[in-house]
């Protein structure tokens, strides 16, 4: 059964560095295909894809964000840490992490979410 | 980045009745692999997204049969045949051919 939650800090002030931890259960981020993302949701609006880390080590990022956005894997912990520097007021969204297979190249199990608000 | 734009984006169905959400992207979704990465996903109230169907017609695990896709290219449908009151929610698009992977704005299916 795969399961994955997020955690991090609410609130954030501006400027401050905001680091998302994504702990999972029921696979292994070293299995061939086996991905994991980070997709956010601002208030009522639509997901966001942010970055994805894959078993090989490949990294993609989103090219809006690529250059605030840093995503490591610690496998043996079974978590994937998402870094966002320089966080703005526009970044308060709903962040989710997510599992993503090969087989389909979607994201199958989704954690729950944690809302991060933005806020001096 | 590839743009999906959904229609429509408020959907009032009665229970019973079918429903019809469009999907065009501004490029081809076809993979250099052969397969095109077109999925829908669901959101209920409150819950995080959930996969409904993936490369465009194949439902998820557990997904009910009244949930179908289709499509080709850049124009992809997701129907479903009898609304329930459990389908209330906003219904996306998603394109994994590309990176960025990128959603569509949303389609908020209700009930009349």
């Amino acid at each position: 059964q795969i399961t994955l939650k997020e955690s991090g800090p609410t609130p954030v002030k501006p400027t401050q560095t905001l680091t998302l931890t994504c702990t999972f259960s029921g696979f292994s981020l070293s299995t061939y295909g086996v991905g994991v993302g980070w997709i956010r949701q601002p208030p009522g609006k639509a997901l966001e894809w942010l970055a994805l880390t894959y078993w090989n080590g490949d990294k993609r990022y989103s090219p809006s964000l690529t250059s605030r956005l840093t995503i490591t894997t610690d496998t043996s912990k079974n978590q994937v840490v998402l870094t966002m520097t320089n966080m703005d007021p526009v970044d308060t969204a709903t962040y989710y992490c997510a599992h993503r297979l090969s087989t389909w190249n979607s994201f199958d199990y989704w954690g729950q979410g944690t809302l991060v608000a933005v806020s001096s | 980045d590839i743009v999906m734009t959904q229609t429509p984006l408020s959907s009032p169905v009665t229970l019973g009745q079918p429903a019809s959400i469009s999907c065009r992207s501004s490029q081809s979704l076809v993979h250099s692999d052969g397969n095109t990465y077109l999925s829908w996903l669901q959101q209920r109230p409150g819950q995080p997204p959930r996969l409904l169907i993936y490369k465009i017609s194949n439902r998820f695990s557990g997904v009910p049969d009244r949930f179908s896709g289709s499509g080709a290219g850049t124009d992809f449908t997701l129907k479903i045949s009898r609304v329930e009151a459990e389908d209330v929610g906003v219904y996306y698009c998603m394109q994994a051919t590309q990176f960025p992977w990128t959603f569509g704005q949303g389609t908020k299916v209700e009930i009349k």
